[in-house]
């Protein structure tokens, strides 16, 4: 079974730029979430959705990040325009449970992004 | 606002020996405590997951532990080899806004032959 995959794996693009990462998570697994973690500092909450719809962004940081997740399946996080603060790793994971569930949560290998 | 500490931030150590990691939260409303690994350039992989309601998990040579009333929590590794070398991190699910978790910053483990 395929885990949760992301792309690109590396990027590396100027201050102002657009960079739109993907995430496919693990087939049938409804929940699906955005983590980053910044040089020095421990990952963070970005967003979560169940499906198509946004259950919770209030880790996004601002206007320039915005997530879509198309039909359920996949999800995109577009950043526009980059700035040298959005360097970092940005994780994908995904799960089955609903809320009442401790299910384990599946990572990506990230997208590691550096605005220069 | 809660909170995840890990103690140490690293650690090294020869081959065979035991090893504690520590993990501390500050609010003890949680749904879960889970512990994973991260290899340099790689993804998370999940070690262990404790429901609030145990108070330990084992596999294999890891065991973990959970004190959700003084919000501590250990990941015993026992004989160490070096292929456990990796980043540990602990993560926890509040209660409350129980989708997000919470990590700490992490012990990056070095085990020697």
């Amino acid at each position: 079974e395929a885990g949760v995959t992301q792309f690109p794996s590396h990027s590396v693009i100027e201050k102002g730029q657009t960079v739109t990462l993907r995430c496919d998570p693990i087939s049938g697994h409804d929940n699906l979430y955005w983590y980053r973690r910044v040089m020095g500092k421990e990952i963070k909450f970005l967003l979560h959705f169940v499906k198509e719809s946004k259950q919770d962004e209030s880790g996004m940081p601002n206007n320039r990040f915005l997530a879509e997740r198309t039909g359920g399946t996949y999800s995109t996080l577009k950043v526009q325009p980059a700035e040298l603060e959005d360097s970092g790793v940005y994780f994908c994971a995904s799960s089955q449970d609903g809320w009442f569930s401790g299910n384990t949560i599946y990572f990506g290998e990230g997208s590691w992004l550096t605005v220069v | 606002k809660q909170e995840v500490t890990q103690i140490p931030a690293a650690l090294s150590v020869p081959e065979g020996e035991n090893l504690v990691l520590n993990c501390s939260f500050t609010d003890s409303a949680i749904y879960n405590l889970q512990w994973f690994r991260q290899d340099p350039g790689k993804g998370l992989t999940s070690l262990l997951l404790i429901q609030s309601s145990q108070r330990e998990q084992t596999s294999g040579r890891l065991n973990a532990s959970l004190d959700k009333s003084s919000g501590r929590s250990t990941l015993y590794i026992a004989a160490s080899q070096p292929g456990d070398s990796a980043t540990y991190l602990c993560a926890v699910r509040p209660s409350t806004g129980f989708q997000k978790l919470v990590f700490g910053t992490g012990t990056r483990l070095l085990v020697s032959p």
